[in-house]
């Protein structure tokens, strides 16, 4: 079984454009995690959904940050306009159940803003 | 604010010693305390957890002891491998935040051959 799929690997792109990252969580997980991870600031949770309803985004830094999860296979992480303080790697997980179980972590997107 | 304070932030340990990280918090409603580990170019991966009915979970080499009055929990290596050289993240949770993890800064672990 193909264990959470995340793309692109990596992306660099200039200041003010915009950025979509995509992941596919493990088939049957019905909780997905967006996480940002910098040296600074560690692994931080932006949004986390349960059954494809966001249930907390008190994580996502400012309106430039929206996330979607259009059905229980698919999410996006969309960044615009893009700002090189957002260079981190952006890592999906997701979980069976609430998220009190493992989480799966995909191999992450490293994103470069110029 | 860091809810969850993780120590050391880098450690290095001789082949077939013992590698401790530490790990300290203060809600007291925690009742989730997992480790992951996190090889480079890698997303972490669970290591072990534990809940706080237990002082002690041992898996192989890794254990996890816990001391509920101190608010701290550490991971023990036993015979440390070079293999086991990675970040290694602690982290926390409990229902009241809809079980949402709480991440320590995390150590990053050389074992040298």
């Amino acid at each position: 079984d193909a264990g959470v799929i995340q793309s692109p690997r990596h992306e660099v792109t200039e200041m003010g454009q915009e950025v979509t990252l995509r992941c596919k969580p493990i088939s049957g997980h019905n909780s997905l995690f967006w996480y940002r991870q910098t040296m600074m600031r560690g692994l931080e949770l932006l949004i986390y959904f349960n059954n494809n309803v966001p249930i907390d985004d008190s994580g996502m830094p400012e309106d430039r940050f929206s996330a979607k999860m259009p059905n229980a296979s698919f999410s996006t992480l969309k960044i615009q306009p893009s700002e090189p303080r957002d260079s981190a790697v952006y890592f999906c997980a997701s979980t069976r159940g609430q998220s009190y179980n493992e989480q799966f972590f995909g191999p992450g997107t490293r994103l470069t803003v110029l | 604010q860091q809810q969850v304070k993780q120590s050391p932030q880098s450690l290095i340990v001789q082949k077939g010693g013992i590698s401790i990280i530490n790990c300290a918090y203060e809600n007291t409603a925690f009742d989730y305390f997992p480790w992951y580990q996190q090889f480079p170019g890698k997303g972490p991966a669970l290591l072990i957890a534990i809940r706080p009915d237990v002082s002690e979970k041992k898996e192989g080499r890794f254990t996890i002891s816990f001391n509920k009055s101190a608010k701290q929990f550490s991971l023990h290596i036993m015979d440390s491998q070079p293999g086991d050289s990675a970040t290694y993240f602690c982290a926390a949770s409990n229902a009241g935040n809809n079980r949402k993890l709480i991440w320590g800064l995390g150590t990053s672990l050389a074992v040298n051959p």
